[in-house]
């Protein structure tokens, strides 16, 4: 079945520091991913809509200069968490829809924790 | 607005059955997903839910009402790997658009 792959898996970097998320779709071609943040015991909350070849439309109240998101190909979306303070430390999780696919479900990623010390 | 209702919490025994309700307000609907995200994991997909009725997947089935905004999710023959989150989303418009995301059910299977 499709797979989405998201590097690393955790992540643990100084206050100020700036942190590069992966997010692949490893056997199909998805031309939208997804970008959610997790807290502990909460649902999860989109920051943005990454687009291939065009700009992320970001929710309301997320930072588009704070988390950068890129969609270069079509098979890989990174998120750029710049200037990371202890605040945004959390879950970020991607997630793809295979075109075509029977019911349009989301296909997720691993998930990537992010620690700022 | 968006408005997606589920019970916080829920505690089972081992082998019972159980009934995860959710209700939702959108402005549109065009499909009712049920996920599953153990602890620490991302979530993965359980049911599909876009006609009135039933939908049944071995163990799980679920159910949608359109007209009452409501779906439920049941678990039969419960195993302690069935304690996860329970997630209630709804892709409020068009195939390939974002989802709305319930604030998920946590469920306890006890032995």
């Amino acid at each position: 079945g499709a797979v989405v792959s998201q590097h690393p898996s955790w992540v643990i970097c100084k206050s100020g520091t700036s942190v590069k998320i992966e997010c692949r779709s490893l056997d199909f071609q998805a031309t939208t991913m997804f970008w959610y943040r997790q807290f502990p015991k909460q649902s999860l909350m989109l920051m943005a809509t990454s687009n291939e070849g065009s700009k992320a439309t970001y929710e309301q109240g997320v930072e588009k200069d704070k988390f950068l998101i890129n969609h270069a190909s079509l098979t890989l979306s990174t998120l750029t968490v710049t200037s990371a303070h202890p605040e945004d430390s959390s879950f970020y999780i991607c997630s793809a829809i295979l075109a075509g696919g029977p019911d349009g479900e989301l296909f997720f990623g691993e998930g990537s924790r992010l620690t700022v010390l | 607005g968006q408005n997606i209702d589920q019970p916080t919490e829920m505690t089972a025994t081992e082998g019972a059955i159980v009934q995860i309700n959710c209700t939702y307000q959108t402005s549109g609907f065009n499909g009712l997903f049920w996920y599953q995200q153990h602890a620490g994991e991302a979530p993965t997909f359980l049911s599909y839910n876009v006609l009135d009725g039933l939908e049944e997947k071995g163990r799980f089935s679920s159910f949608l009402s359109r007209s009452k905004g409501y779906s439920y999710l049941l678990l039969k023959e419960l195993q302690m790997k069935d304690s996860a989150s329970y997630l209630c989303a709804v892709r409020p418009s068009g195939y390939g658009q974002n989802f709305v995301f319930g604030p998920g059910t946590r469920l306890s299977v006890l032995p």
